[in-house]
């Protein structure tokens, strides 16, 4: 069973339009997370949700909007997608445990190329 | 800001040990995390340090100095799949799970 899973895997899509993406972990966490892995492999955290509320929100454009309707979901929308929107999308999640190290579960990963 | 040194690329051959340093400046620590990703996979979880020392899981051990602001990743006995980029990431405090990534190690294992 995979354990986080996110949708769809390859987004090929023209500049300007609206596209989402979807995860979902299985493993009972409650905090999960956004991350953008660049072309050059530098992994940064976009947003964070503990139990469907927004943790940590970086600095990322207005484009970008988080919607987590339960703990097990946490989907990722972006508006009037942009070139350098290009990029790898990780899902992760965790068992929130502020003060004790809980490894991160990435889900495999969604490949958005704009066009 | 918020700063992870790490080598862009080390290469060794099967069966030798290598070590993936880690320098950090970050605005907080409470940890040392290492993540291991193969091309076109998911970073996953491979060890923590919250405090100076050696930890040692199997054939890979990380080590921590918080004085010197560093950390690295031990791999011995090295094997062809161990091929991946090698990631340090730091807890910046005990009251947030955020991670703060380095800029990671591509290892390039040859027979």
């Amino acid at each position: 069973d995979t354990a986080v899973s996110q949708t769809p895997k390859y987004l090929v899509t023209q500049m300007g339009n609206d596209k989402s993406i979807k995860c979902e972990q299985n493993l009972g966490h409650d905090t999960m997370y956004w991350y953008k892995q660049d072309s050059k492999k530098f992994l940064k955290i976009m947003f964070s949700y503990n139990n469907k509320e927004l943790i940590i929100n970086e600095t990322v454009p207005n484009r970008f909007s988080p919607k987590s309707p339960d703990k097990a979901h946490l989907n990722l929308h972006i508006n009037s997608l942009e070139l350098g929107d290009s990029a790898v999308y990780f899902c992760a999640s965790s068992q929130s445990a502020l003060g004790a190290n809980q490894p991160q579960h990435f889900g495999d990963g969604t490949r958005l190329s704009i066009l | 800001g918020q700063s992870l040194e790490q080598p862009s690329e080390v290469t060794a051959v099967e069966g030798a040990i290598v070590q993936i340093n880690c320098t950090y400046q970050t605005s907080g620590f409470y940890g040392l995390s290492w993540y291991q990703q193969h091309d076109g996979g998911a970073p996953t979880f491979l060890s923590y340090n919250a405090l100076d020392g050696l930890e040692e899981t199997g054939r890979f051990s990380s080590f921590l100095s918080r004085s010197d602001s560093y950390g690295y990743l031990l791999l011995q006995e090295l094997q062809m799949k161990d091929s991946a980029s090698y990631f340090c990431a730091v807890s910046l405090s005990y009251n947030t799970d955020k991670l703060i990534f380095g800029t990671g190690t591509r290892l390039q294992v040859f027979p």
